[in-house]
């Protein structure tokens, strides 16, 4: 059972708009503590796709977004393309465990 | 460019011990704290443990699950972090990530993570 509570999957046909949702608590989110987000590829490794709630890296597209409300953040991916099919964690601080804590990861299908 | 390179891993029995690396370059190495963090097949990822910067006394922290039976350590004239594994479970069985955390306060977020190596407990 992880810290952070996403979705299992989500889908949505190429061009739409879809957002993964990441449920936290009064001792991560809620706390204040920032979300970040990860997208892993098939068979790679996680890579950093938005950080400190909602900035971007360099190099990132900007159909991918981050916003942070209360104890919850969401990741929202608009003009859906085929090759953003992978799975996102979202990841923050929790103060009561002291390290860090990851949601349980959300695939993301192209329909 | 940022690499971090894991060796180490491999097929180890049930109670057996383990020790990983992590080559790091292209960062300054002795300066950044380095994370591990863990994938079982299918599964999400696990935060593993972390170790700091000398600046920061080379402090430790571990998860609960393996907390008692694996310890981080790095070695800064050879840019390479440790992950030694002690007492081997078979739910211990996943990819281990090598990661750099941005920072080394609890806003911060991994911002390299290496290739990955398979650990296989089983008997």
């Amino acid at each position: 059972q992880s810290v952070l509570t996403q979705p299992p999957s989500v889908s949505g046909a190429p061009g739409q708009r879809v957002t993964i949702s990441c449920t936290g608590s009064s001792s991560n989110i809620g706390a204040g503590y920032d979300v970040h987000w990860y997208q892993q590829l098939p068979g790679t490794a996680p890579k950093l796709l938005i950080h400190g709630n909602s900035n971007r890296p360099s190099g990132v597209p900007d159909r991918f977004s981050g916003s942070k409300s209360g104890t919850s953040a969401s990741l929202a991916i608009t003009g859906l393309q085929a090759e953003d099919e992978a799975d996102y964690y979202c990841q923050s601080y929790d103060s009561s465990l002291s390290g860090r804590v990851f949601g349980g990861g959300t695939k993301l299908t192209v329909l | 460019e940022v690499q971090l390179v894991e060796s180490g891993g491999g097929l180890v029995q049930p109670g057996g011990s383990l020790k990983l690396s992590c080559a790091a370059s292209g960062f300054t190495f002795s300066g950044s704290a380095m994370h591990w963090v863990r994938q079982a097949s299918g599964k999400g990822l696990e935060w593993v443990g972390r170790i700091r910067s000398k600046a920061n006394s080379y402090a430790t922290a571990y998860a609960a699950s393996v907390k008692g039976r694996f310890t981080i350590s790095r070695d800064d004239s050879k840019n390479t972090a440790y992950l030694q594994m002690n007492s081997l479970k078979i739910e211990d069985t996943a990819v281990y990530y090598c990661t750099r955390l941005s920072g080394d306060d609890s806003s911060s977020w991994y911002r390299d993570w290496g290739q990955g190596t398979l650990v296989t407990v089983s008997s």
